[in-house]
């Protein structure tokens, strides 16, 4: 069971706009930047948003993220078929168990 | 251009030891914290640990204290995972990735990962 909590999936269709939720706790999003991974099948994860809403060069602005107390969003618009990947968010957790925190990962189906 | 180059699968038996690498290039290898990443088969992301490979600085994560070992060699910009008896459950891709560590606190570079499969 993940620290952090996602959606097991979401689905939409091209052109559309999809949302993926990340849900923490005060040890963990609540008092550490947020970062959003997307990985594509067979590849390794690449950063799409970090520090909850900043994109790394190439990362085009359709991809967008925000944060409000212990929760993190992850926008997606103008849905590709090549946007069909796996999404994570993560972030620090200053807990015992201190250390990075992964969401279990929501699957996006671009219909 | 920044890059993270581990080395390629292994398959492995119950029992056996095991190092797998990851080599950094395009940037200051000593500056940045390395951290590794477990990905069980149709499973999730899980951190392992970290170290800054400008002094060998290590933390694990409690899940993992203990079962394995992770280091770096500055003088030829790579950092191991290692195992000393592997078991059948070690089957996964695990990831090397640049974290920073004390600043944005993402991951900005992954290697391309190392299937190990540990199987009699």
């Amino acid at each position: 069971q993940s620290v952090l909590t996602q959606p097991p999936s979401v689905s939409a269709a091209p052109g559309q706009k999809v949302t993926i939720s990340c849900s923490g706790s005060s040890s963990n999003i609540g008092n550490n930047y947020v970062s959003w991974y997307q990985q594509l099948p067979g590849t390794a994860p690449k950063v799409l948003i970090y520090e909850n809403n900043k994109r790394p060069s190439g990362i085009p602005d359709r991809f967008s993220g925000s944060k409000s107390g212990t929760s993190a969003t992850l926008g997606i618009t103008g849905l590709q078929t090549g946007d069909e990947a796996d999404y994570y968010c993560g972030t620090w957790d200053s807990s015992l168990s201190a250390g990075q925190v992964f969401g279990g990962g929501t699957k996006l189906t671009v219909l | 251009e920044v890059q993270l180059v581990q080395s390629g699968a292994e398959v492995k038996k119950p029992g056996e030891s095991l190092k797998i690498s990851c080599k950094g290039s395009g940037y200051s290898f000593t500056s940045y914290w390395i951290g590794w990443v477990r990905q069980m088969p149709g499973k999730g992301l899980e951190w392992m640990g970290i170290i800054y490979p400008g002094d060998s600085d290590t933390t694990y994560s409690p899940s993992f204290q203990g079962q394995v070992t992770i280091s770096a060699d500055k003088s030829i910009s790579t950092a191991y995972l290692q195992w000393s008896s592997l078991k059948a459950s070690d089957t996964a891709t695990y990831y090397c990735a640049r974290t920073n560590y004390f600043g944005s606190g993402s991951s900005d570079y992954w290697g391309q990962g190392t299937l190990v499969t540990v199987s009699s």
